[in-house]
C-alpha cells in the first residue's frame, strides 16, 4: 500500500533552516509529480511547491519562492523540502503528497515550529 | 491565484439527515486536457486530509456511496446522503487546473 512518512520537522530560530523528507513506498515513486503543501495551526491548507517526476519540472508559490527548494531522489524513494530564512508565519505542519493536481495520497505531516 | 469559496463554513448536522457543502471557483475549473481537477477532501480531527471525490465526481476507493459530488465550470457540489458519526470533520475543495492550485477554507460538519 502506498505510504508517505515526513521527518525533519521539529523547533527552529526565526531566520534558521530546516530540512524536510518524505520516504515513499508502495508505488513506483519515479513514475510520479510529487508536492509539498502546510497547514498552519488552526488554519487552512496551503500549496508550497511542486516537482517532476524527473526533477525537470520545479514550481513554487510565490510565499516560499527563493528561501524553499524542493528535490527528490527517485533511487532512494525519497522527496525533500530545504527550507531556508525560516519565520514564524512558516510554523505549520508540513505534508508531503502524491500527483498534485489529484492529491491521491498524503502524508501523516510533520511539525516546524519556528520560535525564539 | 483562483479562489475557491465554500459554504456554508459550519455545518450542523442531524444523524442520517443529508448535507450538502458548495464550492465556488473564481474561474473555470477547466484544464487544457480537458479534465476538470476540482478535488473534495475530508480531514477528521487530528488527522490528515484524505481525498474522497476527484476530478468533481469520483469517489474514491473505499469511500462510502453516500458521498457523491457533482458540477462543473465554477460550481460544484459535494453531498452526504445521510450523515454518520464518522463524518464530523472538515471538508475542502482544491483545485489542481491553476497554479497555485488551491483550496477552499473549509466547512466544518459537526453532528447537532
Amino acid at each position: 500500500q502506498v505510504q508517505l512518512v515526513e521527518s525533519g520537522g521539529g523547533l527552529v530560530k526565526p531566520g534558521g533552516s530546516l530540512r524536510l523528507s518524505c520516504a515513499a513506498s508502495g508505488f513506483t515513486f519515479s513514475d510520479y509529480y510529487m508536492t509539498w503543501i502546510r497547514q498552519a495551526p488552526g488554519k487552512g491548507l496551503e500549496f508550497l511547491s511542486y516537482i517532476g517526476n524527473g526533477a525537470d519540472t520545479i514550481i513554487y508559490a510565490d510565499s516560499v519562492k527563493g528561501r524553499f527548494t524542493i528535490s527528490r531522489d527517485n533511487a532512494g524513494n525519497s522527496l525533500f523540502l530545504q527550507m531556508n530564512s525560516l519565520s514564524a508565519e512558516d510554523t505549520a505542519i508540513y505534508y508531503c503528497a502524491k500527483s498534485p493536481r489529484l492529491l491521491d495520497y498524503w502524508g501523516q505531516g510533520t511539525l516546524v515550529t519556528v520560535s525564539s | 491565484d483562483v479562489v475557491l469559496t465554500q459554504s456554508p463554513l459550519s455545518l450542523p448536522v442531524t444523524l442520517g439527515q443529508p448535507a450538502s457543502i458548495s464550492c465556488r471557483s473564481s474561474q473555470s475549473l477547466v484544464y487544457g486536457d480537458g479534465n476538470t481537477y476540482l478535488n473534495w477532501f475530508q480531514q477528521r480531527p487530528g488527522q490528515s486530509p484524505r481525498r474522497l471525490i476527484y476530478k468533481v465526481s469520483n469517489r474514491d476507493s473505499g469511500v462510502p456511496d453516500r458521498f457523491s459530488g457533482s458540477g462543473s465550470g465554477t460550481e460544484f457540489t459535494l453531498k452526504i446522503s445521510r450523515v454518520e458519526t464518522e463524518d464530523v470533520g472538515v471538508y475542502y475543495c482544491m483545485q489542481g487546473t491553476h497554479w497555485p492550485f488551491t483550496f477552499g477554507p473549509g466547512t466544518k460538519v459537526e453532528i447537532k
